[in-house]
């Protein structure tokens, strides 16, 4: 069974730190994870996609994925109270279907 | 920016009643999906639809649940006899073309209560 691994939080950070969150998936045959964001009550949101190993940098958003370990990580730069949420981590098998993790609560303080 | 739609925002609903959810994906996107969310749980795939057809499901996706797309835009989720355990947010999410590396664009859910 295809299993995605997330620490449940939450994590704490104050405002402008940099935050870091991570995910393990068990499926070797994974080829593609997102991060996606969710406000409570409310759909998730894409905030970046992955797809080989190494880092991808979008705006304050960096991802990073190391398939050998199995590990993908979210780094989110200068961390605003608005991105308090919960922060999904998918993974895609190379079929139609993601499988999610629970999540990681953020929550960033003035 | 297209979005994919979904309706009603909240459904309530009594215990064997028959419910459907409905959802307008985004109009040049080609695979849809299903996923629901239990409150305090996560993300978990239902169904997804190519070409007029199931694709794949999971186990969740029993003989109770059917997906339909009644015409161009509309794609629907029907739950024949709701049970309280039925009781979560559905999220419809459609992706460009293939489903393996295309990312999934969800609407912002359906929330189901079941009494």
């Amino acid at each position: 069974q295809k299993e995605v691994e997330q620490n449940s939080g939450p994590l704490s950070v104050p405002e402008g730190a940099i935050a870091s969150l991570n995910c393990t998936y068990s499926d070797r045959g994974s080829q593609s994870f997102f991060w996606y964001r969710q406000y409570s009550g409310k759909s998730p949101e894409l905030i970046m996609s992955i797809y080989s190993n190494g880092d991808k940098e979008d705006g304050r958003f960096t991802a990073q994925l190391n398939k050998a370990s199995q590990y993908v990580s979210l780094l989110i730069r200068d961390s605003q109270p608005s991105d308090s949420a919960t922060y999904l981590c998918a993974v895609n098998g190379g079929y139609s279907t993601l499988t999610f993790g629970k999540g990681t609560m953020l929550l960033v303080s003035p | 920016e297209p979005e994919v739609t979904q309706t009603p925002s909240h459904q309530v609903t009594q215990m064997g009643q028959e419910v459907i959810l409905r959802c307008v994906p985004i109009s040049n996107h080609l695979y849809f999906y299903w996923y629901r969310q239990i409150l305090g749980q996560k993300v978990e795939f239902l169904v997804s639809f190519y070409n007029n057809e199931i694709s794949e499901k999971s186990e969740i996706f029993d003989d109770q649940f059917s997906v339909e797309r009644p015409d161009g835009s509309n794609f629907t989720l029907k739950i024949r006899s709701t049970k309280l355990e039925d009781s979560a947010m559905y999220f419809c999410a459609s992706s460009p073309s293939s489903g393996g590396s295309d990312t999934q664009y969800f609407g912002p859910g359906t929330r189901l209560t079941v009494l």
